[in-house]
């Protein structure tokens, strides 16, 4: 158990569609990450948050958004939901802004139908 | 551009022989490395990482070798064991003052008793 949580574990909806994805990160850790991996796709970096504020981006849609609250959780929204947005949606955590340690969370399956 | 780069997708040993992954990079300004394994409907696991500083880094019977000259990095494992079947990311970061991972597209490593 990494300590990092995530909610919910399997998401089923239907295209056009939004979804939220929580993340509850590790007591102590100020960063949060989230990691998209499509079948045989590695895992793939979509956007950092650190204390609240948006550190870094990678190759995330316009059409998903993330934010992370006061209490450091954090929250990826995905819209207007296509069938290729359908992958293994991963949180992870840790305590310094780079070049540390992250702990990833067991993950949220999105199935776009 | 796929800047991280493992070559075997897949890879199998007997139990108790040694079991070598390999890894690629190519951007230079990457500081900082770690290998994450990875088992069906599980989260990435952390095991070891190394800073570009050191050419050698040992966890119990988990060694992970960094060439800087060959961009090349790799992951001993001695003696396998049939619970080390999963499989294994290499990751690397620091071509930003972020803690964004760029992942490897994994290599199954799988153990014979």
């Amino acid at each position: 158990d990494s300590g990092v949580t995530q909610t919910p574990k399997h998401l089923i909806t239907a295209t056009g569609q939004r979804v939220t994805l929580r993340c509850s990160p590790r007591s102590g850790d100020l960063s949060v990450y989230w990691y998209q991996q499509s079948l045989d796709q590695g895992l793939q970096f979509l956007i950092q948050y650190y204390n609240g504020e948006e550190r870094a981006k990678g190759n995330i849609l316009e059409r998903f958004s993330a934010q992370q609250f006061p209490d450091l959780h954090s929250e990826l929204n995905l819209s207007s939901l296509e069938l290729g947005d359908s992958a293994l949606y991963f949180c992870a955590s840790s305590v310094v802004t780079s070049g540390g340690e992250q702990f990833f969370g067991p993950g949220t399956r999105l199935t776009v139908l | 551009d796929q800047q991280v780069k493992q070559n075997s997708p897949s890879l199998s040993v007997q139990e108790g022989r040694i079991s070598i992954l390999n890894c690629d990079y190519t951007n230079s300004m990457f500081d900082y490395f770690l290998w994450y394994k990875k088992y069906p409907a599980e989260g990435p696991t952390f095991l070891i990482s190394i800073s570009s500083i050191k050419d050698k880094n040992e966890d119990g019977r988990f060694t992970v070798f960094l060439n800087k000259s060959a961009k090349h990095l790799s992951l001993h494992i001695v003696p396998s064991q049939p619970g080390d079947s999963a499989v294994y990311f290499c990751a690397a970061s620091g071509s930003s003052n972020t803690g964004k991972l760029i992942f490897g597209q994994g290599t199954t490593l799988q153990v014979k008793p």
